[in-house]
């Protein structure tokens, strides 16, 4: 079974400019995450979709961030205008759906180093 | 709102040696709580669990124990390994699938 891929895993661009991330869950993964550490702190969540409902998106730091997950397969974060602060390691994870017998686990990606210059 | 603290590192220790990083939470209800290993170059994966008061986690030597009465969730090993390097995250959720909350990292270095 394939896990979480993230694309892509390192991304540097100008102050200004836009950057699109994609995340590809686990096959049959309803539940997908996306999460942020910024600099040696603390992994904080950002949204959290079901199939492609946003179900909780209380993390997401301001409306230059946008989330897609359409036909709820995989997903895309959109940083536009990216500033420097936006700098970080991005992460996806998932987990089964409702009915499954481990939900609670979530299974991340290796994560996209994204460098805002 | 929900909270987890983990002891601040980085840790250097030697090969053999005992390993305890402290975890305590905050949280309104009853969580679930994980701690979760990072590999260089690697992504998060996750190392053991626990979903209720008492629960212990375990996995590859490594154990952590669910405790209500302290809040706590601290991850031990016996005897470390120099493939153990690595950081560690603790978290929790509430029950379900939801987000997770987590603590800093602890970056942990072993020596031969």
């Amino acid at each position: 079974e394939a896990g979480v891929t993230q694309f892509p895993s390192h991304s540097v661009i100008e102050k200004g400019q836009t950057v699109t991330l994609r995340c590809d869950p686990i096959s049959g993964h309803d539940n997908l995450y996306w999460y942020r550490r910024v600099m040696g702190k603390e992994i904080k969540f950002l949204l959290h979709f079901v199939k492609e409902s946003k179900q909780d998106e209380s993390g997401m730091p301001n409306n230059r961030f946008l989330a897609e997950r359409t036909g709820g397969t995989y997903s895309t974060l959109k940083v536009q205008p990216a500033e420097l602060e936006d700098s970080g390691v991005y992460f996806c994870a998932s987990s089964q759906g409702a009915g499954g017998l481990d939900l609670e686990t979530q299974y991340f990606g290796p994560g996209t180093r994204l460098l805002v210059l | 709102g929900d909270s987890v603290t983990q002891m601040e590192g980085p840790v250097t220790l030697s090969e053999e040696a005992f390993l305890t990083i402290n975890c305590t939470y905050t949280a309104t209800g009853y969580p679930s709580l994980f701690w979760y290993v990072q590999y260089p170059g690697e992504g998060l994966q996750l190392l053991l669990k626990a979903t209720k008061a008492d629960d212990k986690g375990s996995n590859k030597g490594f154990e952590a124990t669910y405790r209500k009465e302290t809040t706590s969730f601290h991850l031990e090993k016996g005897s470390v390994q120099v493939s153990d390097s690595a950081v560690y995250f603790c978290a929790l959720s509430d029950r379900g699938a939801q987000k997770l909350v987590f603590g800093q990292g602890t970056r942990l270095t072993i020596n031969p």
